[in-house]
């Protein structure tokens, strides 16, 4: 079994839609990102939480929220979906400390129509 | 602030040549460093680390990459190139310690047989 989960994998909706998408870990690790990768952009971070209580914001978080419901459980949000947010979406974990590797479940393919 | 450069976003290789892909960091301490793989329809994959020490690290699938301070660079080497190993490569730095990665816009690679 995977150990960091993602759904939908795949989702296409209309512009003004709130969307959430999900993400469920295994590994036990408090950190967990969520990033988005746009053709020639590479991932830019949105949103990272180091534990349950923690949630910061990252280079891009504009239109977004998430909420981390659990150790486990971090979901993101598009309250008001537009075409521009169109990207595919990873979600990652890591331990706690910066020589941890960052661990990604296999991405949301969002289309905004 | 922080950044990361890849200047090649594509390069073919023939199956069995050599492969260097090129990492440029801009970062004024010493930066953690990273590469990814991401094969096509997967979450990304570390291929190896930099955080001190010996400035030639080895990775996963006979990979390398060497640091080098004077040029601020963190290329990555194979010896020769498998068909598996047709992907996109992300260079990442860690911004500031805190496990919050910044990446390249990443290199396709593709391998002719």
């Amino acid at each position: 079994d995977a150990d960091v989960t993602q759904t939908p994998r795949n989702r296409i909706t209309k512009t003004g839609k709130r969307i959430m998408l999900e993400c469920s870990q295994t590994k036990g690790h408090d950190r967990m990102y969520w990033y988005r990768q746009d053709p020639g952009l590479g991932l830019r971070l949105i949103y990272y939480s180091f534990d349950v209580k923690d949630i910061n914001k990252g280079e891009i978080s504009d239109g977004y929220s998430v909420s981390r419901q659990a150790q486990a459980k971090f979901s993101l949000s598009l309250e008001s979906a537009i075409p521009n947010q169109t990207a595919l979406y990873f979600c990652a974990t890591s331990g706690d400390s910066s020589y941890n590797e960052q661990f990604f479940g296999p991405g949301t393919r969002l289309t905004v129509l | 602030a922080q950044s990361v450069t890849q200047p090649d976003i594509h390069i073919t290789v023939s199956e069995g040549a050599s492969l260097e892909l090129r990492c440029n960091y801009s970062y004024g301490a010493t930066p953690y460093l990273f590469w990814y793989v991401q094969s096509p329809g997967q979450g990304l994959q570390l291929l190896l680390k930099y955080f001190s020490g010996d400035t030639l690290v080895q990775g996963i699938k006979g990979f390398e990459a060497e640091f080098k301070r004077s040029q601020s660079s963190f290329n990555l080497r194979k010896p020769s190139v498998h068909w598996s190993d047709a992907a996109e490569y992300f260079c990442a730095v860690d911004s500031g310690g805190y496990n919050k990665l910044i990446f390249g816009a990443g290199t396709r690679l593709a391998v002719h047989p």
